[in-house]
């Protein structure tokens, strides 16, 4: 089935740095999300992305959806303690079901 | 608070039984979409309603059921429970039909069995 390669798995930063992680797949994608998890609880919708190419911020949060349609980024600048989490990505692949695939997430770990 | 609530917040039980998990989705929502999170596990999608049609089926177990109902909230229904049916279980909401079809997340129901 299709699936979503997340990258990397997770990270150890220290508070200020600036984060990248991506999602891949050989399928494309009409949307990609943005998800943030905390433990214990329900994702959290960071970032949608719509057009190839397209560019969105929130905040300190920057995502992009790949021009190919089959990969998108992720970057948190100057991260922050609370930035702690796993974050995930999810593509919808057709308009029909609305159905998304998700990525296995990037766990990531904010050093003060 | 995404306006996705599921109800209830946790559950034990014990294997062989039975039970029904509960969702509402987002005021206006159409669509429901069922998640099953194991231990430091992604999400794994079971399940699809639109308006109170399965629209779409994941690897969801056939001890497993789903409906939703024409208030279009939905129940998820696990059936001769095994230890590994312990997770976290989320719904999700979109309105679907829509341009932006942002997927929300309710808080999720905790089912451990014993």
């Amino acid at each position: 089935g299709q699936q979503l390669n997340q990258s990397p798995q997770s990270m150890f930063i220290q508070e200020g740095e600036d984060v990248s992680m991506n999602c891949t797949s050989s399928s494309i994608f009409n949307t990609w999300l943005w998800y943030k998890q905390d433990p214990g609880e329900g994702p959290v919708l960071l970032i949608a992305l719509y057009k190839a190419g397209e560019l969105t911020s929130n905040g300190r949060l920057t995502a992009q959806f790949g021009i190919t349609r089959k990969d998108s980024f992720l970057n948190i600048s100057a991260s922050i303690p609370s930035d702690v989490g796993i974050y995930f990505c999810a593509g919808q692949l057709t308009s029909g079901t609305y159905k998304y695939i998700f990525g296995t997430g990037t766990r990531l770990k904010v050093l003060a | 608070d995404s306006g996705v609530t599921q109800t209830p917040k946790h559950l034990i039980t014990a294997t062989g039984q039975r039970v029904t998990l509960r969702c509402s989705p987002r005021s206006g929502d159409l669509s429901v979409y069922w998640y099953q999170q194991s231990l430091d596990q992604g999400l794994q999608f079971l399940i699809q309603y639109y308006n109170g049609e399965e629209r779409a089926k994941g690897n969801i177990l056939e001890r497993f059921s789903a409906q939703q109902f024409p208030d279009l909230h939905s129940e998820l229904n696990l059936s001769s429970l095994e230890l590994g049916d312990s997770a976290l279980y989320f719904c999700a909401s979109s309105p679907s039909g829509a341009t932006y079809n942002e997927q929300f997340f309710g808080p999720g129901t905790r089912l451990t069995v014993l």
